[in-house]
């Protein structure tokens, strides 16, 4: 089993519409918790993390269920802009690197 | 100016070639990695270094080798380069005073390697 595991769509979706994607991670030993965009032929960056009681920024709500050890991310009202590639990323914390999820892939549609 | 440079941004080689990626950063971090992607198979990590003289293997580190020049550069070599590394390869970094929780890892712009 992945250590991280993400369903690699694509997800396609018309503007406006709401989508979430789901990650499981295997090793309940871990810390913190983060969701990174990646466009096409671009390097990764972070969206945000991913906190315990759930965090918002805008259109994005990110949650962790650590008893199911499960993360998710909510788009609403999906724009153009959004369509791109969706890391799950888990850090298991101490000195070892994070660990990436294979992506999510998302095309809004006009 | 980028915090994050990797010089070449893209690389055609031949089989047997050696073949030396480079990356620099000026954030003042002392973590750097190198990660290698290919469609499908996600981000996978060949080699990291926690500070200048700290080298650590990933998930795929057979067929490379890296350089800790400095805290700012981190080098990754092909030392006979295979078809099968064509790729795109990324350098990262990040700082310690964040790994225990946050531990955000900021990107370069990826080097496209090309072996024929």
């Amino acid at each position: 089993r992945k250590e991280v595991e993400q369903d690699p769509g694509p997800f396609n979706v018309p503007e406006g519409a709401t989508v979430a994607f789901n990650c499981t991670y295997s090793n309940s030993a871990s810390q913190s918790f983060f969701w990174y965009r990646q466009d096409c032929r671009k390097e990764p960056k972070l969206l945000m993390s991913v906190y315990s009681s759930g965090n918002e920024d805008g259109r994005f709500t990110a949650q962790l269920n650590r008893a199911s050890q499960y993360i998710s991310l909510l788009i609403r009202d999906s724009k153009l802009s959004d369509s791109a590639t969706y890391l799950c990323v888990v850090n298991r914390g101490g000195n070892t690197p994070l660990v990436f999820g294979k992506g999510t892939r998302l095309s809004v549609i006009a | 100016d980028a915090d994050v440079t990797q010089t070449p941004r893209n690389r055609i080689t031949k089989t047997g070639k050696r073949i030396m990626l480079e990356c620099s950063q000026t954030k003042g971090h002392d973590r750097m990695y190198w990660y290698r992607q290919d469609p499908g198979l996600g981000l996978r990590l060949i080699y990291y270094s926690f500070d200048v003289k700290d080298i650590n293997k990933g998930e795929i580190s057979d067929g490379y080798s890296v350089s800790r020049q400095a805290q700012a550069k981190f080098s990754l070599s092909l030392e006979s380069a295979i078809p099968n590394q064509t790729a795109l390869y990324f350098c990262a970094t990040s700082d310690w005073r964040t790994s225990g929780k946050d531990n955000e890892q900021f990107f370069g712009p990826g080097t496209r390697l090309t072996v024929l």
